[in-house]
């Protein structure tokens, strides 16, 4: 079975860093590209970040662009997000990805959510 | 940006049909997708490619595609079919990208 779980969310400060975990399992993970998306509560979807099979293509929505780093293992099967200098807008569910298929921009499985609340 | 259009909310009673609109300039060259949220839970695809079900959805959901607009068809709605409901589509931009629509809350009355 594909599974996907985060961790790592929490309460930040301000100014401050996080990093985010999602151990996947059930495929062959460097094949595949990965997502992170998110959700503000009470909000619709925002697609965050990618980073294809070998992590060497990346690529950021521009309200993370240069605060966020998105990175991989492909010996642990585990996706990070390094969230830094973090805003309140930050405050979301983060959900990691996959697209069934590689290449395709779309996404199944989805992982059930990590909650990042930034808050002094 | 690129963006996607949904109505905030449907409204229909059980048994009827939903219709779910998605408006975006680049729909007649981009596919689309809808995602089905219910609280607390995280996004099920049950259209993809504008019109194809994955296996395990249940017949009552198809997808249509006309110029710049997507739309969701829920027949004869059921009450475990309220949930929020959100279309994506690639985005239209030179670079890699994903665009989601804002949402449309379905309420089955």
């Amino acid at each position: 079975e594909v599974q996907l779980v985060e961790s790592g969310g929490g309460l930040v400060q301000p100014g401050g860093s996080l990093r985010l975990s999602c151990a996947a399992s059930g495929f062959i993970f460097s094949s595949y590209e990965m997502n992170w998306v998110r959700q503000a509560p009470g909000k619709g979807l925002e697609w965050v970040s990618y980073i294809s099979g070998s992590g060497d293509t990346i690529y950021y929505a521009d309200p993370v662009k240069g605060r966020f780093t998105v990175s991989r293992d492909n010996a642990k099967n585990s996706l990070y997000l390094q969230m830094n200098s973090v805003r309140a807008e930050d405050t979301a569910v983060y959900y990691c990805a996959r697209p069934p298929m590689t290449r395709e921009i779309w996404f199944d499985p989805w992982g059930q959510g990590t909650l990042v609340n930034v808050s002094s | 940006s690129y963006e996607l259009t949904q109505p905030p909310s449907v409204s229909v009673s059980p048994g009827q049909t939903a219709r779910i609109t998605c408006s975006g300039d680049a729909l007649p060259t981009q596919y689309a997708y809808w995602y089905q949220q219910k609280p607390g839970q995280a996004p099920v695809v049950i259209i993809y490619k504008d019109t194809e079900r994955p296996s395990g959805i249940p017949e009552r959901f198809s997808g249509s595609s006309s110029g710049t607009t997507v739309t969701l068809t829920i027949s004869g709605v059921q009450a475990e079919d309220e949930a929020d409901y959100y279309c994506q589509s690639p985005d239209s931009g030179d670079t890699y990208g994903v665009v989601f629509g804002g949402g449309t809350k379905l309420t089955v009355l």
